[in-house]
């Protein structure tokens, strides 16, 4: 069965270095999420891509966040520079709208990322 | 702005008992309703979802139940073993948009 990929699986770092997280969603999926998950909480949208294009990034820190989806296939997030509250979880998901008009997500095994 | 209340965010109950986690949406305009479990470590996997068409669904143990009316969706596990043990996500959608709930951290004492 096909699976969302992510990488690292892990990842510590400094605060004010630059990180950056790898997706590969599952093949033909056209829409892209990266979420953001702090412990015992759900997960929060950063952004999303439809293709190779940000259709919702509202959520997203854009003065240390950026996010690109060049080829429209993966993607990848980064963080510059990294502050002490970026330590979460970061899942990629994906999804395709069927025929039957849901649009499930699959999510990936995630990023943890601490920051030290 | 929308939001999805999620109840209770921990239940214990007893191996054999069922467990109950109810969850209500502000969006009107959802109409897909899909319920997550994230074991420690792990990514959330789909156990079962909804769609605004219809009432109630069941897949073996687990069921879930929608009120469009009263915005809200609840998820059944009956005869809970201890694998069930993880925290539980519902999200209300409406085409590509996610809100997720905070999250049950189910408990299943053996």
């Amino acid at each position: 069965e096909a699976e969302v990929a992510q990488s690292p699986r892990y990842k510590i770092t400094e605060k004010s270095q630059a990180v950056a997280f790898w997706c590969d969603p599952i093949s033909g999926h056209a829409t892209l999420y990266w979420y953001r998950q702090i412990l015992g909480q759900g997960p929060e949208l950063l952004v999303q891509f439809q293709d190779e294009s940000v259709v919702d990034d509202s959520q997203l820190p854009k003065d240390r966040f950026s996010a690109e989806r060049l080829k429209g296939v993966d993607s990848t997030l980064k963080i510059q520079p990294a502050e002490l509250g970026d330590s979460a979880m970061y899942l990629c998901a994906s999804s395709s709208l069927t025929s039957g008009g849901s649009d499930t997500q699959y999510f990936g095994p995630g990023t943890r990322l601490t920051v030290l | 702005g929308e939001n999805v209340e999620q109840h209770p965010s921990t239940l214990s109950v007893q191996e054999g008992d069922s467990a109950v986690i109810k969850c209500t949406y502000s969006d009107s305009a959802s109409n897909y309703f899909p319920w997550y479990k994230q074991e420690l470590g792990k990514r959330p996997q789909l156990i079962i979802d909804i769609r605004s068409n219809v009432g109630e669904k069941k897949d073996q143990r687990i069921a879930v139940t929608l009120n469009k009316t009263a915005k809200h969706f609840s998820l059944h596990i009956t005869e809970t073993q201890p694998e069930d043990s993880a925290v539980y996500f519902c999200a209300a959608t409406r085409t590509y948009k996610y809100i997720f709930g905070t999250g049950t951290r189910l408990k299943v004492l053996a």
